[in-house]
Order: structure tokens, then C-alpha cells, then sequence
């Protein structure tokens, strides 16, 4: 069982450079998510896409873009990357009925000199 | 506004020690969702529970229980026997129950370290 994936894992990046993060999920689920982890802040909402074809803003968009390409790929986008960029990423799909949980895919650490 | 509060921030324990992490949490929505993730050393986040704001039945499931209580806004998890396995952060999170959005809003997290 895939369930979510994330690529890459690790990626270092300089001030300035773009990156697309990819995240892909086999479950069929409508909705997808982004959300950056840093440390004493738990999890923050980037970017949702509660069907294939829309996206929405979450608590912290700015410096980002996503797709979501078809129903399975979820992407997320740094145009120009900076240090505060530096983060943990986390993409999850859920199934929409019924307020199902969110499954997580492993993550992508991401450091920008 | 929806805030989830986790004020412990980090609890250590010493094996077979039971151990409580509190989650207190706002919202207007007389409907929403209670969630507890763990995310271990290794980093991925592991749905735990989900419980929804019309049922206040505590749930146990082995070594791990769950007290919600709407009259205080909050919804406790407790180890029983802790165990070296158990250390990881422990995020508890709030979800509305409108529309399709079903975004998560999530505390900062617990650091549990149980030592042998």
C-alpha cells in the first residue's frame, strides 16, 4: 500500500532557485493538502484542493503555488525560494465523506541556503 | 477562530509510567473533529483517533485512551504502561465539519520521551 508520496525526501535548494514538490495518492481520495511543520509551530495549512480541478488558500500561501493536476497529483510550487521557506513539507489526502482523517504522506525536508 | 492548545510542551516519563497529554481547543462550530496524530523519530504522522463533537463517549484502545469533555474544550490522551516505543510528538488538531474543506488546524505538538 503507496498511500501518499511524497518526492523527493531531501532537497537543498539556494535563495532564489525554484523547486516543485511532488505528491501523489492512490486511495481515490478527493482532497488533498499542503502544510509546512517548523519547530514549535506544529502543522500549518498552505494550500488545499478539496476536488480535482479547485485550489484554495490555507493559513500560510505566500511564496507558493500548487496543482492539482488530475485526481491522483497534488504539486507544490516555489517560484523563488528563501531561507524562511526552510521547512518540513507534508502533503495528505482525504476521502470526503463523512470528515474521514487525513493520511500523510513521509515528508519532504527542504533547506534553502 | 478555531486554536488548538497544547501547553505541555515536553514531558518525559520513565517506562510503565502512565502519562497524559493535554489538547484544549476553540471554536465557534457547535460541529467539528478531534484528532491525535503521532509522528515518531522517524518522522511520519500517524492518525490516531478522530472523534466527533456530538459523542463524548470515552474511547480506550489497548494502552491508549481518550477523554473529551465539550464543557471544558478539551480532549485528553492518556498512555497507560508507558512503553520506549510510545516516545514521539503527539499533535492533537480541530477540524470543521462544513463543506468539503475539512482543513485541520493543529497544535504545536507534545514531545514525549519515555526512557527505559
Amino acid at each position: 500500500n503507496a498511500g501518499v508520496t511524497q518526492t523527493p525526501k531531501f532537497q537543498v535548494l539556494k535563495t532564489g532557485q525554484s523547486m516543485t514538490l511532488q505528491c501523489a495518492q492512490d486511495m481515490n481520495h478527493n482532497s488533498m493538502y499542503w502544510y509546512r511543520q517548523d519547530p514549535g509551530m506544529g502543522l500549518r495549512l498552505i494550500y488545499y484542493s478539496a476536488s480535482e480541478g479547485t485550489t484554495d488558500k490555507g493559513e500560510v500561501p505566500n511564496g507558493y503555488n500548487v496543482s492539482r493536476l488530475n485526481k491522483r497529483e497534488f504539486s507544490l510550487r516555489l517560484e523563488s525560494a528563501a531561507p524562511s521557506q526552510t521547512s518540513v513539507y507534508f502533503c495528505a489526502s482525504r476521502d470526503r465523506r463523512d470528515n474521514q482523517p487525513q493520511h500523510f504522506g513521509d515528508g519532504t525536508r527542504l533547506s534553502i541556503l | 477562530a478555531q486554536k488548538v492548545t497544547q501547553a505541555q510542551t515536553e514531558i518525559s516519563v520513565v517506562e510503565k509510567e502512565d502519562v497524559t497529554l493535554d489538547c484544549v481547543y476553540e471554536t465557534r462550530d457547535t460541529t467539528y473533529y478531534l484528532f491525535w496524530y503521532k509522528q515518531p523519530p522517524s518522522g511520519e504522522l500517524v492518525f490516531l483517533i478522530r472523534r466527533n463533537s456530538f459523542d463524548e463517549q470515552n474511547e480506550i484502545s489497548g494502552r491508549y485512551s481518550w477523554n473529551f469533555q465539550k464543557s471544558t474544550s478539551s480532549f485528553n490522551f492518556t498512555i497507560t504502561a508507558s512503553q520506549v516505543v510510545d516516545s514521539a510528538v503527539y499533535f492533537c488538531a480541530l477540524s470543521e465539519a462544513r463543506g468539503a474543506t475539512n482543513k485541520l488546524i493543529f497544535g504545536t505538538g507534545t514531545l514525549l520521551a519515555v526512557q527505559p
